[in-house]
């Protein structure tokens, strides 16, 4: 495969279930990254990772807990989430995070539904 | 805080003809970056095009221009000849040079339709 690919592509979840998205990047990068796109609203930076070092958390709530293993791998671990987090969230990754801004690769996403 | 603005949620054009997309951003810094995303029905967002505020030249390709105006805090994008394929969610991005290193800000979106 080639690219950034996401899995699952759509997840039905309850609020009180524990479930976990997967991005994995085929591009050699070492940066990688979580965003959230709700309907109407600015696409979201959650987490950014860059080495396997988190750069940068967005005040995001802790029923979100990221997980960067190595370059090529980034979850999003889910548990006790709320019916307002639904919304597609989006893996993307680029070279490195660094003062001169590379080119962020993005993945299809995961549209997830919590019910 | 930074701030991206598109004020058009929807715009539609004829094939083979011309389209500007609006955006403008709200910065106190001098050096950053700009970007449009494409996000065509399918949800890969793929970068269309990149402009660096150091530079006065506006960034070009193919078939996609855009009119960087630093003073006026606006960057618009222009589509000629415009294709069925460039149907689309377009997102205006901004990214701090130096600052929190790949934050890209983005603004809403403008949904592109394509009339054959």
């Amino acid at each position: 495969e080639t690219g950034v690919t996401q899995t699952p592509r759509h997840l039905v979840m309850g609020m009180t279930n524990k479930k976990s998205l997967k991005c994995e990047q085929h591009l050699g990068h070492n940066a990688m990254y979580w965003y959230k796109q709700s309907a109407k609203k600015p696409l979201e930076l959650m987490f950014v990772y860059n080495f396997k070092e988190q750069t940068e958390n967005n005040s995001v709530p802790s029923r979100f807990s990221p997980e960067c293993p190595n370059s090529s791998h980034l979850f999003l671990h889910l548990h006790t989430l709320q019916p307002e987090d639904s919304a597609l969230y989006l893996c993307a990754s680029s070279q490195s995070v660094a003062e001169s801004s590379y080119e962020q690769y993005f993945g299809p996403g995961t549209r997830l539904t919590v019910t | 805080a930074q701030t991206v603005t598109q004020s058009q949620p929807e715009m539609s054009v004829q094939e083979a003809e011309t389209v500007t997309l609006s955006c403008t951003y709200d910065t106190s810094e001098s050096d950053y970056y700009l970007f449009w995303y494409k996000q065509p029905p399918s949800r890969q967002m793929i970068l269309v095009i990149r402009q660096e505020a150091y530079k006065q030249q506006n960034a070009t390709e193919n078939r996609f221009s855009v009119n960087f105006q630093k003073a006026a805090k606006s960057f618009s994008l222009k589509i000629s000849d415009s294709q069925l394929g460039d149907a689309a969610m377009y997102f205006c991005a901004y990214e701090d040079y130096g600052g929190s290193q790949g934050n890209l800000i983005f603004g809403k979106g403008t949904k592109l339709s394509v009339k054959p």
